[in-house]
């Protein structure tokens, strides 16, 4: 079965434009959460979405939003890029809520110049 | 917020070698969960573990819950070429803080294996 998928794979923005990143979860998986990855933090929780209603987000200016469509697809949005938005940003698909057995797809690079 | 050390950092290792990583937290995790990332790709899901003190493998990975369910440990044995990338623990339904469904990820430990 296919897995998760983010498109697109690569993307270079100017500071002050905004970015739409975009995810299809697998089949059947309700459950949609965003990371942020840097060398320097890591991987850090953005937000998750279960159901088209955002459950939780982590510590990120409003800048950053998302959203789940009824088909379980998302999309996160970041406003006025900064050049420290730059890094790869990765999605996550689960069943249901609480991510047991999380599947990430292989991410968006975005750098922003 | 929420951290995980996890240590080494990174590694040299010989082919055939065994590798032991792990990972500590000053909070209360309900689950942990190890995964590795390589080069262009997203993280994979090596292990889950659901329970204090539960060690569980997946062919020649074996990883451990601790008791105090602060920590966790990952162990390789027998390195092949094939098992460099990144590896990751994660921390999964923290009582003491907010949102208990999000994964807190530990800095990775880079390991290189030579042939």
């Amino acid at each position: 079965k296919a897995g998760v998928t983010q498109t697109p794979r690569y993307l270079i923005k100017t500071r002050g434009q905004q970015v739409t990143l975009s995810c299809s979860p697998i089949s059947g998986h309700r459950s949609v959460s965003w990371y942020q990855q840097t060398p320097g933090q890591g991987l850090q929780f953005l937000f998750e979405y279960f159901s088209e209603t955002q459950r939780n987000k982590g510590n990120f200016p409003g800048r950053f939003s998302g959203r789940q469509f009824s088909n379980s697809r998302s999309e996160m949005n970041v406003s006025t890029l900064e050049l420290g938005d730059s890094a790869l940003y990765l999605c996550a698909s689960s069943l249901e809520l609480a991510g047991y057995g999380y599947t990430f797809g292989s991410g968006t690079r975005l750098t922003v110049v | 917020g929420q951290q995980l050390n996890q240590s080494p950092q990174s590694m040299f290792i010989q082919e055939g070698e065994d590798v032991s990583m792990n990972c500590t937290s000053s909070s209360i995790f309900n689950t942990w969960l190890w995964y590795k990332q390589e080069p262009g790709e997203g993280p994979v899901l090596l292990i889950a573990l659901y329970k204090a003190g539960e060690l569980t493998s997946n062919g020649r990975l074996t990883a451990q819950f601790g008791i105090t369910r602060k920590d966790s440990f990952l162990n390789i044995s027998a390195s092949i070429p094939s098992d460099v990338g990144i590896y990751f623990c994660a921390g999964q339904g923290s009582y003491s803080g907010a949102g208990s469904y999000q994964l807190t990820f530990g800095k990775g430990t880079k390991l290189s294996v030579i042939p």
